[in-house]
C-alpha cells in the first residue's frame, strides 16, 4: 500500500503558541489529503479536506483561522494550529487520497500526531 | 451521512470468528475497511465495490451486498493481532469518505 508520513509524532507546546504538522505522501503523487482529529475511543471526525493549488475546504464547525492548512504541493500538506489552547490537545491524523481514478480510490492514514497543549 | 456500524464491541478468544457489520442509508460506490491499533493511525485493509463483490486477504475477508448497503467484514480463526478498532469507511459517487463509529475487537488467549 501507498506510504503516507506524519511529522512530528508527538508535541507538547505551552497555551497560546501555534503548532505545524507535516503530511505527506511518499509514493505517490495527491492532489487531495485530509486532515483528522480523534478523541479517545471516539471516531475519526474529518476537519478539512485538503487541495493542491487551493483552498481547503473546511467541515461545520471547524474555524479555518484556527486550523490552517496548506497544500503546497502534490507531497505535502500542512496543518497549524494556530494559539494552541488545552481544548485542541488531540490526535491529528492526516489522510492521503492514491489517485487511482474512479472507484479504486482509497485514503491512507499517516502515523498520526498527538499534540498536548498545557 | 455516517454509516452504521455494529457491534460496538467484540470480545473473542483466540481461533474463534467475528462478524463486523457496516450499513448505511445511501446508495454507496465503495466501502473501506481500516484497522486502528491502540495509539496508532488506522491502516488500510481493503476496499470493496458496488457489484456485490467480495474479497479477502488470509484470514480476514469482506462481502458488500449494494442492494442492502451493507458490507460486512468476516474475521475466522482470529489471532490475538486482530485485536483493535475496526472502521468502515463508505463512499458515494465522487465524494470522500465517511467512516462509521468503529468496532472494537479484542482477542484474548
Amino acid at each position: 500500500g501507498a506510504v503516507v508520513s506524519q511529522h512530528p509524532s508527538w508535541v507538547i507546546c505551552k497555551s497560546g503558541t501555534s503548532v505545524k504538522i507535516e503530511c505527506r505522501s511518499l509514493d505517490f503523487q495527491a492532489t487531495t489529503m485530509f486532515w483528522y482529529r480523534q478523541f479517545p475511543k471516539q471516531s475519526l471526525m474529518l476537519m478539512a479536506t485538503s487541495n493542491e493549488g487551493s483552498k481547503a475546504t473546511y467541515e461545520q464547525g471547524v474555524e479555518k483561522d484556527k486550523f490552517l492548512i496548506n497544500h503546497a504541493s502534490l507531497t505535502l500538506s500542512t496543518l497549524t494550529v494556530t494559539s494552541a489552547h488545552p481544548e485542541d490537545s488531540s490526535f491529528y491524523i492526516c489522510s492521503a487520497r492514491e489517485p487511482m481514478g474512479g472507484a479504486q480510490e482509497t485514503q491512507y492514514f499517516g502515523p498520526g500526531t498527538r499534540l498536548l497543549v498545557l | 451521512q455516517q454509516p452504521v456500524q455494529s457491534p460496538q464491541a467484540v470480545i473473542l478468544r483466540e481461533g474463534e470468528d467475528a462478524v463486523i457489520n457496516c450499513s448505511s442509508s445511501k446508495a454507496l460506490y465503495s466501502v473501506h475497511w481500516y484497522r486502528q491499533k491502540h495509539g496508532e493511525a488506522p491502516v488500510f485493509l481493503m476496499i470493496l465495490l458496488k457489484g456485490g463483490e467480495q474479497k479477502g486477504h488470509e484470514k480476514i475477508s469482506a462481502s458488500f451486498n449494494e442492494k442492502k448497503q451493507q458490507s460486512s467484514l468476516y474475521l475466522t480463526a482470529s489471532q490475538l493481532s486482530y485485536s483493535g478498532t475496526y472502521f468502515c469507511g463508505t463512499r458515494k459517487s465522487g465524494s470522500r469518505l465517511t467512516f462509521g463509529e468503529g468496532t472494537q475487537l479484542t482477542v484474548n488467549p
